[in-house]
């Protein structure tokens, strides 16, 4: 069991520029979870895969986001044009399919500043 | 709106005496709940859950509690050691075959020696 992995750990960025993270979950679990934590708030969800499928979006996902899976393995989150608004800790998580979920596993998260 | 909510952001306890961490939510179709915990740099991990079902559960020092009618759920920490000082969450599962969780704020624990 090697874990969700995230890269970066750390991501430092101006104002406008655009940002891709990347998770890998545990293998075998086929879905993936994109959340995002601010300071002093808990994880809060943006975005789901089942396998390939991305089959739920929070509204705070805007169009400035957007998230892939597409060989329903690793999953990638571009954020196009960013903002001050949009530093915080990503945190990706995976769980095993079938049947409701029960648990999430998560990464250690990438940080992200915009400067 | 916070469905979902954990009213003390800290908590300090002395170490070997009982840490509670108190939960409410709003939703009455949230079907199970789970509390996590968080050290800093590293992404919460699971502790312990509980379905909507079932009023207790127990693993080893820490019991999750929940109570249906009043839409709150604690868990107890007994005896509390120093590598419990961390962030403890709480989330929700909204039922309906809903794929996701909904956490709370979270609460900062601080057992003191």
């Amino acid at each position: 069991d090697t874990g969700v992995s995230q890269d970066p750990r750390h991501k430092i960025t101006k104002r406008g520029q655009n940002v891709t993270f990347r998770c890998d979950p545990i293998s075998e679990h086929n879905r993936l979870y994109w959340y995002r934590q601010t300071l002093g708030q808990g994880p809060e969800f943006l975005t789901y895969f089942q396998n390939e499928a991305q089959l739920e979006k929070s509204r705070l996902l805007s169009d400035r986001f957007s998230a892939e899976r597409p060989k329903g393995s690793f999953s990638t989150l571009e954020i196009q044009r960013t903002e001050q608004g949009d530093s915080a800790m990503y945190l990706c998580a995976s769980s095993p399919g079938g049947g409701v979920v029960k648990r999430l596993f998560f990464g250690s998260g990438t940080q992200l500043s915009v400067l | 709106d916070q469905q979902v909510k954990q009213n003390s952001p800290s908590l300090s306890v002395q170490e070997g005496r009982i840490s509670i961490l108190n939960c409410d939510y709003t939703n009455s179709m949230f079907d199970y709940f789970l509390w996590y915990k968080k050290y800093p740099a590293e992404g919460p991990t699971f502790l312990i859950s509980i379905s909507s079902i079932k009023d207790k559960n127990e693993d080893g020092r820490f019991t999750v509690f929940l109570n249906k009618s009043a839409k709150h759920l604690s868990l107890h920490i007994v005896p509390s050691q120093p590598g419990d000082s961390a962030v403890y969450f709480c989330a929700a599962r909204p039922g309906g075959g809903a794929q996701k969780l909904v956490f709370g704020q979270g609460t900062r624990l601080t057992i003191n020696p």
